[in-house]
């Protein structure tokens, strides 16, 4: 069974810091990771999907790498702003099916 | 574009009473449907999906059940709510693939409180 955790559960960070969220997973048979963001009590906004295939996406800010044979994913967030602050979720599609895998999260507080 | 909706965005009912939460995409067509609950504590879960009219899938065990008359509408329904059934249910829709794989967009959710 396919379990996913990030690192760490929560970080405080001030305005205009480079940071790095990290992910990993158990098992490296996976179709592809998405990288999501959540604001407190709305649904998820999808940032970035990484096919297996791929080592890395890239938009604006945002970079997230992978590297499947060791189970890990990073995002990363240049020149952090207060309106990043929000929790971040990461996913794995396995290969055999349709489910999206959620770690429990990195709840993201960017000071002014 | 494509945009997604739920309804209601809070629901709170007692225990043992019936469910219906609906979930409607637009600007697609024959996409797959998925229904989530992210419990307090815990991550999000796949409870149900769906690849076509009728075609339902089962991820898990549990009270509820989905259905799904229209291309576009997917219904999550119990016939007696218990007290584990709350939570933040998220309906999200991708393209139609080979099996998922294909970027989940998701809806604002339905917060379910089951007193």
């Amino acid at each position: 069974k396919q379990e996913v955790t990030q690192i760490p559960a929560a970080l405080s960070v001030p305005e205009g810091e480079n940071l790095v969220l990290n992910c990993s997973f158990t098992d490296s048979a996976i179709y592809n990771l998405q990288w999501f963001r959540q604001d407190p009590g709305k649904g998820l906004t999808s940032l970035l999907l990484i096919q297996s295939s791929q080592r890395e996406q890239t938009s604006g800010r945002l970079n997230a790498s992978l590297d499947k044979s060791s189970g890990r994913s990073t995002l990363y967030i240049a020149a952090s702003q207060p309106g990043d602050s929000a929790t971040y979720l990461c996913a794995v599609t396995s290969n055999s099916g349709y489910a999206l895998n959620f770690g429990k999260g990195t709840s993201l507080l960017v000071t002014p | 574009s494509q945009t997604i909706h739920q309804w209601p965005a809070t629901l709170v009912q007692p225990v043992g009473s019936p469910l219906s939460l609906e979930c409607t995409v637009e600007g697609t067509s024959n996409p797959n449907l998925y229904w989530y609950r992210q419990a307090a504590g815990r991550g999000l879960q796949l409870l149900f999906y769906s690849v076509g009219i009728g075609q339902i899938s089962s991820e898990v065990p549990q009270n509820l059940s989905a259905s799904r008359p229209q291309d576009r509408q997917f219904i999550l329904s119990s016939k007696k709510l218990l007290l584990s059934d709350s939570g933040f249910y998220l309906c999200a829709w991708s393209s139609p693939s080979r099996g998922g794989g294909e970027t989940q967009y998701f809806g604002p959710g339905t917060r379910l409180l089951v007193l």
